[in-house]
């Protein structure tokens, strides 16, 4: 079955403590991006990745890193969380236009 | 880059009635234009998209509209019913064979009441 994984689903954690959210899709799409959602805002891209070894900044990349070592692999790096970092992502994959999206990770950081 | 804005945030309509979600674009190079729907708890899915050397396209009870000129697009529900009930968002960009530079609206909010 195609599909586009994330994880974890959710998680609640400490501000500065460095956290990783995976991200994995089968259909060996070239195309990956993360986004995070918050009321009011709707989706907003943080990074993308058109390629292995090919990254760049979405219009809020601040706090984040993103690494693509890996065509299926788009893992989501925050090295010190923040509580404005509170929120949900979805990590996406894309082909021919078509966004793909995960199931979401939703993160809570106090 | 590309700003797109959404209109109305929230909409309610009775079951049966027609709803129509309109989105404004920017940049004049974008040239795909993606519809998705999230429903509650879910992730957004692709329900509907239209290029820019179509004015309107059509799948089942929904449709498209492009207004190029204006820099205009628009989403028509028609005989709404419960399970259309999700928010919408509208996105726009120049590059529809990658879609990495997708710029999306804020969401409208739509509640089809029995």
């Amino acid at each position: 079955e195609a599909q586009v994984t994330q994880n974890p689903r959710y998680l609640i954690t400490v501000t500065g403590k460095k956290l990783t959210v995976t991200c994995s899709q089968n259909m060996n799409h070239e195309y990956m991006s993360w986004y995070r959602q918050d009321p009011g805002l709707g989706l907003r891209q943080i990074y993308y990745s058109m390629n292995v070894e090919v990254t760049d900044k979405g219009d809020v990349p601040e706090g984040y890193k993103v690494s693509r070592k890996e065509k299926r692999n788009f893992p989501l790096i925050l090295e010190s969380p923040s509580p404005n970092q509170t929120s949900l992502y979805f990590c996406a994959s894309t082909n021919n236009g078509t966004q793909y999206f995960g199931p979401g990770t939703r993160l809570l950081v106090l | 880059g590309e700003n797109v804005e959404q209109h109305p945030s929230t909409l309610s309509v009775q079951e049966g009635d027609s709803a129509v979600i309109k989105c404004t674009y920017s940049d004049s190079a974008s040239n795909y234009f993606p519809w998705y729907k999230q429903e509650l708890g879910k992730r957004p899915q692709l329900i509907i998209d239209i290029r820019s050397n179509v004015g309107e396209k059509k799948d089942q009870r929904i449709a498209v509209t492009l207004n190029k000129t204006a820099k205009h697009f628009s989403l028509h529900i028609t005989e709404t019913q419960p399970e259309d009930s999700a928010v919408y968002f509208c996105a726009a960009t120049p590059n529809s064979n990658s879609g990495y530079a997708l710029n999306f609206g804020k969401g409208t909010s739509l509640l089809v009441t029995p």
